[in-house]
């Protein structure tokens, strides 16, 4: 079955870094999404891409954060300067009209410290 | 706005008990409405689906019916087994394809 890949599995950064987080979506799907979920609460949205754009994006989803198609298979999430608020396990998900729900990536734990 | 209500964890069960894990939901419009899992160290999988009311959901021996006049979504099985410990998530789709989560119910299944 189609798998949506996240890497790395877990990162640990320095407060003021950057960071990259990696998805593969599924090759035939057009819409791509990142959330997040912090220890112990909710996953939440942050932001829908389409067509090369940002479709939607929530209040977290500030200008520390972009992200980024580079290339025909690869959807990224920068943080420019990590905070120590923004540990937290953050999904990829993607989707195509005619499926009723995501396909989740395994998830990439960001721990800053 | 749109959210999602869940009943608060854990819960622990011995197997072959039933399950009901109580979710509600608040949106406007007519959303989706899900349940996902989350097994340990893995990503959220979909466990099953209701796209309008009265309709149930079914995966694995767990269900769920859409109930627009009360609102919720709860999840029921009628004998968890050890393998079902894992956290469960209900969710909707709002009209513009975002999902609204539950905070998460985890479940530990005890032989």
């Amino acid at each position: 079955e189609p798998e949506v890949t996240q890497t790395p599995s877990h990162q640990v950064t320095q407060m003021g870094q950057e960071v990259i987080l990696r998805c593969v979506p599924i090759s035939n799907h057009l819409y791509f999404y990142w959330y997040r979920q912090i220890l112990g609460q909710k996953v939440e949205f942050l932001v829908s891409f389409y067509n090369n754009e940002i479709s939607e994006k929530s209040e977290i989803f500030d200008d520390q954060f972009s992200v980024e198609r580079p290339d025909g298979s690869n959807f990224t999430l920068k943080i420019r300067s990590t905070k120590l608020e923004d540990s937290a396990m953050y999904f990829c998900a993607s989707w195509r009209w005619g499926n009723y729900g995501y396909t989740f990536g395994s998830g990439t734990r960001l721990t800053v410290v | 706005g749109d959210s999602v209500t869940q009943m608060e964890g854990p819960v622990t069960l011995s197997e072959e008990a039933f399950l009901t894990i109580n979710c509600t939901y608040t949106a406007t419009g007519y959303p989706s409405l899900f349940w996902y899992v989350q097994y340990p160290g893995e990503g959220l999988q979909l466990l099953l689906k209701a796209t309008k009311a009265d309709d149930k959901g079914s995966n694995k021996g767990f269900e769920a019916t859409y109930r627009k006049e009360t609102t919720s979504f709860h999840l029921e099985k009628g004998s968890v087994q050890v393998s079902d410990s894992a956290v469960y998530f209900c969710a909707l789709r709002a009209t513009g394809n975002q999902f609204y989560f539950g905070t998460g119910t985890s479940l530990t299944v005890i032989p």
